[in-house]
């Protein structure tokens, strides 16, 4: 299986820094890379997918790159609604699809 | 509007059986693949298991190959994970969430039904 390492597991930030979490794998996963945020009690919503397209209704403060095996969630201006925790998925090797261990944005 | 609505979770005991059930409403059911994605308490997400739009192709995680069964009634618009032989370690929040543009990226998740297996 593709292992995904996700770094920070965790950090503080104000609102309005810029915030960047990014996810390795263990493989390259040729862009296969999404992104998902999951707020407490709910369920994950994708945010990014193909490593930087922004899925339709996500705030563009929200960004996506990398290739090969490294990949980087950036948001430009945090938010006060963008305090979460987020995931990164590979579904390059389907179908054993894995996800990073995940970040938890919290406010400073 | 999409929705998916997850049900049949609860507490049961180590050894014993539960069925999730995923009613599917707002788009064309039959013509989506599904999988079944848990998150234990406290925990990062864990893929469980899929099945094609049609039901001909199903794949499982090795944690829950050969006890859980997934399935799906197109007529009904409902997705099912039978889930046999429980054990603590099964303890998690189940979601039913769609494929989207690429096979297993999802793009769509239900609410989530909490199984816990306790005695």
């Amino acid at each position: 299986d593709i292992q995904m390492t996700q770094s920070p597991s965790s950090l503080s930030a104000s609102v309005g820094d810029r915030v960047t979490i990014t996810c390795r794998a263990s493989q390259g996963i040729s862009n296969s890379l999404a992104w998902y945020q999951q707020k407490p009690g709910k369920a994950p919503k994708l945010l990014l997918y193909a490593a930087s397209r922004l899925e339709s209704g996500v705030p563009s403060r929200f960004s996506g790159s990398g290739s090969g095996t490294d990949y980087t969630l950036t948001i430009s201006s945090l938010q006060p609604e963008d305090f979460a925790t987020y995931y990164c998925q590979q579904y390059y090797s389907t179908p054993l699809i894995t996800f990073g261990g995940g970040t938890k944005v919290e406010i400073k | 509007e999409v929705q998916l609505v997850e049900s049949g979770g609860g507490l049961v005991q180590p050894g014993g059986s539960l069925r999730l059930s995923c009613a599917a409403s707002g788009f064309t059911f039959s013509s989506y693949e599904m999988n079944w994605v848990r998150q234990a308490p406290g925990k990062g997400l864990e893929w469980v298991s899929y099945i094609s739009s049609s039901g001909s192709t199903i794949y499982y995680a090795d944690s829950v190959k050969g006890r859980f069964t997934i399935s799906r009634d197109n007529a009904k618009n409902s997705l099912y994970l039978q889930m046999n032989s429980l054990r603590a370690e099964d303890t998690a929040v189940y979601y039913c969430a769609r494929d989207g543009y690429d096979p297993q990226l999802f793009d769509y998740w239900g609410q989530g039904t909490l199984v816990t297996v306790s005695s």
